[in-house]
């Protein structure tokens, strides 16, 4: 079964710019989360979706959003980017059934460089 | 506020010895724990989990004990090998329809020496 895939892998935009980065969970798997890992803040929560709806949302700005299709592919989108948005973004899927396990497996993750 | 504490930055352990990672959390809404390893530039890598319901589970070499009354966590592997190198996270999360937002330590590097 394929893992996550998330593209592109790398990314070099300049401020003010805006960026769309995409996630395709393991087949089957329902609900997709996105993740910011910068070396200062660690890991942190950006949001989640579940049937294309945002079920989950971090303590980040406006300026990130995201959705989920229908085939449970989602996107993330950051605009009016700024250098502390440089980071690797992470998308996680799982497949979040009912007293089963919950587990996230994580993709290769998006490197966006803000210059 | 960091909910989810991982208080040792880095742990050396010999080749075939035990390496013991530990985690704290403070939010009492959390009830699903996980580890994760990550090599640089990689996402990260599910190892184990535990349910709130539970003490203890176990996979291969890696075990994960849950102490709910203090909010400790641990993983236990035995015997460590030097490709267990890398950094390693604790993760939790809450209930209800909040499974799907971890939130996580700041990361512990093992160091297995051959």
């Amino acid at each position: 079964k394929a893992g996550v895939t998330q593209t592109p892998r790398y990314l070099i935009k300049t401020r003010g710019q805006q960026v769309t980065l995409s996630c395709s969970p393991i087949s089957g798997h329902r609900s997709v989360s996105w993740y910011q890992q910068t070396p200062g803040q660690g890991l942190q929560f950006l949001f989640e979706y579940f049937s294309e709806t945002q079920r989950n949302k971090g303590n980040f700005p406006g300026r990130f959003s995201g959705r989920q299709f229908s085939n449970s592919r989602s996107e993330m989108n950051v605009s009016t980017l700024e250098l502390g948005d440089s980071a690797l973004y992470l998308c996680a899927s799982s497949l979040d059934l009912r007293r089963l396990a919950y587990e996230q497996y994580f993709g290769p993750g998006t490197r966006l460089t803000v210059t | 506020d960091q909910q989810v504490k991982q208080n040792s930055p880095s742990l050396s352990v010999q080749e075939g010895r035990i390496s013991i990672l530990n985690c704290d959390y403070t939010n009492s809404m959390f009830d699903y724990f996980l580890w994760y390893k990550k090599y640089p530039a990689e996402g990260p890598t599910f190892l184990i989990s535990i349910s709130s319901i539970k003490d203890k589970n176990e996979d291969g070499r890696f075990t994960v004990f849950l102490n709910k009354s203090a909010k400790h966590l641990s993983l236990h592997i035995v015997p460590s090998q030097p490709g267990d190198s890398a950094v390693y996270f604790c993760a939790a999360s809450a209930g209800g329809t909040s499974y799907g937002k971890l939130t996580f330590g700041q990361g512990t590097i093992l160091t297995v020496h051959p």
